[in-house]
């Protein structure tokens, strides 16, 4: 079946401009998780939406940056006046159900670099 | 709080050659441990897991042993193949459900 998808794969913007990166989880799954992962920074956590409960938003670096999940389904994350140090890979995840210990499935990311 | 620290690459070795890549682990609780790989172009991928002590994950040929005494998952493979060329991720999933991952280590694999 398909896999998580995430668009566009590459984006590349001028410092100061808005941009948002979408995610389509794998049909089915309650469980959503954005990461960025950046050079010299390593694979970090960002946010994880779980059904209709609130967000677990701990991993935003600044309020710059939020994130949406309409229906239950497709996600975006919007990074606002967007800084050079945004620049990374945005990866999305998709988890199947309620448990945490279920694995996750990657999508294979979006490329940001801002000039 | 919760972190992997795992080895710095990146790491050459020969085709056939042993490969060993350490990780290790601080968190509270019992937390799921994962290694995760990318291959050139492509998402991450689970490679495999363990979760809980002295579970042991395998795939592909690759193994990895969860030691709470000394809070390690290292990887490890006999002989690898040229194939075997990516970054691999250490990681830990916590009682929230969220993955703690390392930062990385390139496996370059020579003919």
């Amino acid at each position: 079946g398909a896999g998580v998808s995430q668009s566009p794969s590459n984006k590349v913007t001028e410092k100061g401009k808005d941009v948002e990166l979408r995610c389509d989880p794998i049909s089915g799954h309650t469980a959503l998780y954005w990461y960025r992962q950046s050079l010299g920074q390593g694979l970090e956590f960002l946010i994880y939406f779980q059904g209709n409960s609130a967000p677990d938003k701990s991993g935003l670096p600044s309020d710059r940056f939020s994130a949406e999940r309409t229906g239950g389904s497709v996600s975006t994350l919007t990074i606002q006046r967007t800084q050079q140090e945004d620049s990374a890979v945005y990866l999305c995840a998709s988890r199947e159900s309620g448990r945490p210990t279920e694995e996750q499935f990657f999508g294979p990311g979006t490329r940001l670099t801002v000039l | 709080g919760d972190s992997v620290t795992q080895m710095e690459g990146p790491v050459t070795l020969s085709e056939e050659a042993f490969l060993t890549i350490n990780c290790t682990y601080t968190a509270t609780g019992y937390p799921s441990l994962f290694w995760y790989v990318q291959y050139p172009g492509e998402g991450l991928q689970l490679l495999l897991k363990a979760t809980k002590a002295d579970d042991k994950g395998s795939n592909k040929g690759f193994e990895a042993t969860y030691r709470k005494e000394t809070t390690s998952f290292h990887l490890e493979k006999g002989s690898v193949q040229v194939s075997d060329s990516a970054v691999y991720f250490c990681a830990l999933k916590n009682q929230g459900g969220k993955l703690i991952f390392g930062q990385g280590t390139e496996l370059s694999v020579k003919p």
